[in-house]
């Protein structure tokens, strides 16, 4: 499976907008690129999946390179509450299953 | 609606001997998953149900580890004669398959087994 890194741990400071980055250069054209993230003492949950093109949701939006190389989440306004370890994964198509690496943690300061 | 749950919360088992985690999905949900992970690491998949089909069961780590899906619905994972390095949360997740069109995984709050 195509591997992402991503940097060990960012801050941020609340209501700031946050770029968590991720790189992917070995993926291929029919891999999907997923986020998760996971509160402490939780299970993961979903946050955003794009495929080429940007994605925007209620909890964040998805910037993918042209090259789709590398993607970023953006938390257009950072919480306490979205402190978590944010995770990078891809899916190939028709795969269900997530390969998670060690993620991203975020701190939010106040 | 009810999301994913999972029984125990918390197992403290010896060293050894069996034990048994449930896993009840989202009603409707086909895909059915089974993760771990042990302390300050990612997670690390499991196994994979997938309606009536035969699981995918490339993640578990040896032959003591089984896990099965009654009537489609609710899992079972075993591990038989614990070792210590099996103490982690194990986390259970559900979707929607993929010919259903979404991929979001949701996930249960975990069972956290510790072996002593």
């Amino acid at each position: 499976d195509a591997k992402t890194t991503q940097p060990n741990s960012m801050e941020s400071n609340e209501e700031e907008p946050v770029h968590l980055p991720c790189n992917h250069s070995t993926i291929s054209g029919t891999d999907y690129i997923h986020w998760y993230r996971q509160l402490p003492s939780q299970g993961p949950e979903y946050v955003i999946h794009g495929l080429t093109s940007n994605v925007n949701n209620r909890m964040a939006s998805l910037a993918i390179a042209e090259d789709r190389k590398s993607s970023t989440l953006i938390l257009h306004r950072a919480t306490l509450r979205d402190a978590a370890v944010y995770y990078c994964i891809l899916r190939k198509t028709g795969a269900n299953n997530l390969f998670f690496g060690t993620g991203t943690r975020l701190t939010v300061i106040p | 609606g009810a999301g994913v749950s999972q029984s125990p919360s918390n197992k403290v088992t010896e060293k050894g001997k069996d034990v048994e985690l449930r896993c009840d999905p989202i009603s409707g949900h086909t895909a059915l998953y089974w993760y771990r992970q042990s302390l300050g690491q990612g997670l690390e998949f499991l196994i994979y149900f997938q309606g009536n089909s035969a699981p995918d069961k490339s993640g578990l780590p040896s032959d003591r580890f089984s896990a099965e899906r009654t009537g489609g619905s609710v899992s079972t994972l075993t591990i038989q004669r614990t070792q210590q390095e099996d103490s982690a949360v194990y986390l259970c997740a559900s979707s929607l398959s993929v010919g259903q069109g979404t991929y979001e995984q949701y996930f249960g709050p975990g069972t956290r087994l510790t072996v002593t």
